[in-house]
């Protein structure tokens, strides 16, 4: 399986909004809806932040959207502040009981 | 509180194995699966594979085929990971987590390993 292609990096200023996208295969993100998208600050464990291509975990802010197009996910982020610099890694199902990740993109507030 | 921790770092010898440890508290285990992820140092996320602590079924990712074992007990909680043979570029952190539900995702802390002679 080959890494989903992220940007290796993007950036913004608060209170912009900003787009990372994730690059899959007809394999992976284009034939199912089972994408996650992962926050990861330094030295700490990857945070879900998306799942099932646009949907938020409890509690976390609506600043932070998914979509899909084709075989493309897309992680928004309005709003942006300044404990949004992180890394961020996109994760699709790929079938055959196996997921992949894309390469990661760093934010840059 | 709902969470998963992870065993210390080790540092290897090239060749040898390690075997890294993941105790559940606050959910039963069994109603999930465990996913294996490792990151090189300065690397994104790979996908290793999973446990199914329920069934013992597991799946690995191509790559670690022959070399990777998963494990749990059930009866501690605790899943486990070994990776043989080890290398150089084995060198990283390892992480478990829960699979299965993605809407329920926990996070061990995360294990480094060092491999060096």
């Amino acid at each position: 399986q080959s890494a989903l292609i992220q940007p290796a990096s993007v950036s913004g200023s608060p209170g912009q909004s900003i787009t990372i996208s994730c690059a899959g295969t007809s394999s992976d993100v284009g034939s199912y809806n089972l994408v996650s998208w992962y926050q990861q600050h330094p030295g700490k464990a990857p945070k879900l932040i998306i799942y099932e291509g646009n949907k938020r975990p409890s509690g976390l802010s609506n600043r932070f959207s998914g979509s899909k197009s084709g075989s493309t996910a897309s992680l928004t982020i309005s709003g942006l502040q300044a404990e949004d610099e992180a890394h961020y890694y996109c994760c699709s199902y790929a079938g055959s009981n196996t997921r992949v990740f894309g390469g990661g993109t760093k934010l840059t507030v | 509180q709902v969470q998963l921790v992870q065993s210390g770092p080790e540092v290897k010898m090239p060749g040898a194995s390690v075997r890294v440890s993941c105790k559940a508290s606050g959910f039963t285990l069994t109603s999930y699966y465990v996913k294996w992820v490792r990151q090189a140092p300065g690397h994104g996320l790979e996908w290793m594979g999973w446990i199914s602590p329920y069934s013992g079924d597991t799946y690995y990712a191509q790559k670690f085929q022959g070399r990777v074992t998963m494990t749990t007990d059930t009866s501690t909680s605790t899943a486990s990971m070994e990776l043989r043979s080890l290398r150089s570029d084995d060198a990283a952190v390892y992480y478990c987590a829960t699979y299965g539900d993605d809407s329920f995702d926990i996070w061990g802390q995360g294990t480094a390993v060092t491999v060096s002679s």
